[in-house]
C-alpha cells in the first residue's frame, strides 16, 4: 500500500479486556516501530522492530503490553487486562533500514478504557 | 529534565508571515533530527529532516540545527491558514540510530 496502515482506527474496551492492535508498515519497509501518545504530548516510544527481531522494547509500560511481528510485516501490539491508564492513541511508523531513519506514521489506533 | 523541549504556545502569526519554532535537545549524542507536523485528530507528518550543522531548506521550510547549542529549529515562510497545525520535533535518543524522543509539541495558528 501507499502507506502504513493501522486497525482499527478505534476501540473501546472495558477495564479488564484484553486489546490487540494492528499495523501494515509500507511495504518493503524493514523497521516497525510503535510509540503511544496520550492527549497533549508528544508520541513516546514502545517498541522496535528490524524484520521479524524485536530488538528494543524498553518503552512497553509493562508486561501486560506485548508486541509481535512473526513474519516481518504486519505486527500487532496486545494489551491484556487494560486499565484506565492505557487509554491512548497508539501510533505505528515504519521506515526503510538506514543510518538516519526517517519514520512514517500510520493514521493511528486510538484506545478508549472504560 | 525533559530529553526535547519546545515552547507549548499557541504561536499565532498572521498569513504571509514568518513562523519560527524552537526546540532544544539534552542528549549530545543525538545525531539525526526531524520535524513532524499533527493536524488536530491526526497522526505525525514528517515534513523534514537534518543531519548536519546549519540549514536545509525545502520549498518554504528551513530547518537549522546547531549542535553545540543543542538547538534545531523550523522556519515556516509565506505562512498560509493551512500550516495551523501543532508541530513536533524529534530527536534520536539513547545511543541509537532508530529511537526517537519527541516534544510535545508547539501549537500554531496562522490568522488569515
Amino acid at each position: 500500500g501507499a502507506g502504513v496502515s493501522q486497525s482499527p482506527r478505534y476501540k473501546v474496551a472495558k477495564r479488564g479486556q484484553d486489546v490487540a492492535l494492528r499495523c501494515d508498515p509500507i511495504s518493503g519497509h524493514v523497521s516497525l516501530f510503535w510509540y503511544q501518545q496520550a492527549l497533549g504530548q508528544g508520541p513516546e516510544f514502545l517498541t522496535y522492530f528490524q524484520n521479524e527481531a524485536q530488538l528494543d522494547k524498553s518503552g512497553l509500560p509493562s508486561d501486560r503490553f506485548f508486541a509481535e511481528r512473526p513474519e516481518g510485516s504486519v505486527s500487532t501490539l496486545k494489551i491484556q487486562r487494560t486499565q484506565q491508564e492505557d487509554s491512548a492513541v497508539y501510533l505505528c511508523a515504519s521506515s526503510v533500514q538506514g543510518l538516519y531513519n526517517e519514520q512514517f506514521f500510520g493514521p493511528g489506533t486510538r484506545l478508549t478504557v472504560l | 529534565q525533559k530529553e526535547v523541549e519546545q515552547n507549548s504556545g499557541p504561536l499565532s502569526v498572521p498569513e504571509g508571515a514568518i513562523a519560527s519554532l524552537n526546540c532544544t535537545y539534552s542528549d549530545r549524542g543525538s545525531q539525526s533530527f526531524f520535524w513532524y507536523r499533527q493536524y488536530s485528530g491526526k497522526s505525525p507528518e514528517l515534513i523534514m529532516f537534518i543531519y548536519s550543522n546549519g540549514d536545509k531548506e525545502d520549498g518554504r521550510f528551513t530547518a537549522q540545527l546547531n549542535k553545540a547549542s543543542q538547538y534545531v529549529s523550523l522556519l515556516i515562510r509565506d505562512s498560509q491558514p493551512s500550516d495551523s497545525a501543532t508541530y513536533l520535533c524529534a530527536v534520536n535518543s539513547g545511543g541509537s540510530n532508530y529511537k526517537l524522543t519527541f516534544g510535545k509539541g508547539t501549537l500554531l495558528t496562522v490568522n488569515p
